[in-house]
């Protein structure tokens, strides 16, 4: 099974700070990587899929880089609505399996 | 636009069956683009995959869980299924369905969740 590993756990920051949010597969998993939002409560929210396509109605803000091993989520400017938590998650191979969470919080 | 809701009880006791219905709106389960899947998240915890079906039944499970799970679906009623047997404390999350991207795997579309409880 391919494991996700996701740094940092949490973050503090401010809003209009520029964030990144980092997500390394444990092989190859060529750019089938996707990126979630969750806030309390919620379900999970699609960001971007396919390591850097931005999801239908996902502000311009928040970007995806990277591909095989390493990936990487952009948020240019936080927003208020923008403190939640982020998954990543390779869609490579069965299993699918999602990173163990990035809290972003606000400084 | 597509909705997706959970449905089951959310108290169960120890070693029962769990089992619970999504109901597809707004869009065709036989659609031959999407998949769809159950995803459950202990409270505090990740996400973890459970199980995949696709509208002409074929299946994908989490080997973690197969021995204890079944994914089914009727396209006739637009609704999709999930039973886990033997349920313990650690079966305690709530449980989402969702919509996957067959050419990605991403999960696009998903239900509000449901929260199931196991208790002793």
């Amino acid at each position: 099974d391919i494991q996700m590993t996701q740094s940092p756990s949490s973050l503090s920051a401010s809003v209009g700070d520029r964030v990144t949010i980092t997500c390394r597969a444990s092989q190859n998993i060529s750019n089938y990587l996707n990126w979630y939002q969750q806030k309390p409560g919620k379900a999970p929210k699609l960001l971007i899929f396919a390591a850097f396509i931005l999801q239908s109605g996902v502000p311009s803000r928040f970007s995806g880089s990277g591909s095989g091993t390493d990936f990487t989520l952009t948020i240019s400017s936080l927003q208020p609505e923008d403190f939640a938590t982020y998954y990543c998650q390779q869609s490579y191979s069965t299993p699918c399996s999602f990173g163990q969470g990035t809290k972003l919080e606000i400084k | 636009q597509v909705q997706l809701q959970e449905s089951g009880p959310g108290l169960l006791k120890y070693s029962q069956t769990l089992s619970l219905t999504c109901n597809v709106s707004g869009g065709s389960i036989s659609s031959g683009d999407y998949s769809w899947s159950w995803i459950r998240q202990p409270p505090g915890k990740g996400l973890e995959w459970i199980a995949d079906i696709y509208y002409n039944g074929s299946t994908y499970y989490n080997p973690s869980l197969k021995s204890r799970v079944t994914i089914s679906v009727d396209a006739s009623k637009n609704q999709f299924y999930l039973k886990l047997s033997s349920v313990t404390a650690a079966d305690t999350a709530v449980f989402y369905c969702a919509r996957i991207i067959r050419n990605w795997g991403n999960f696009d579309y998903w239900g509000q969740g449901t929260l199931v409880t196991v208790s002793s």
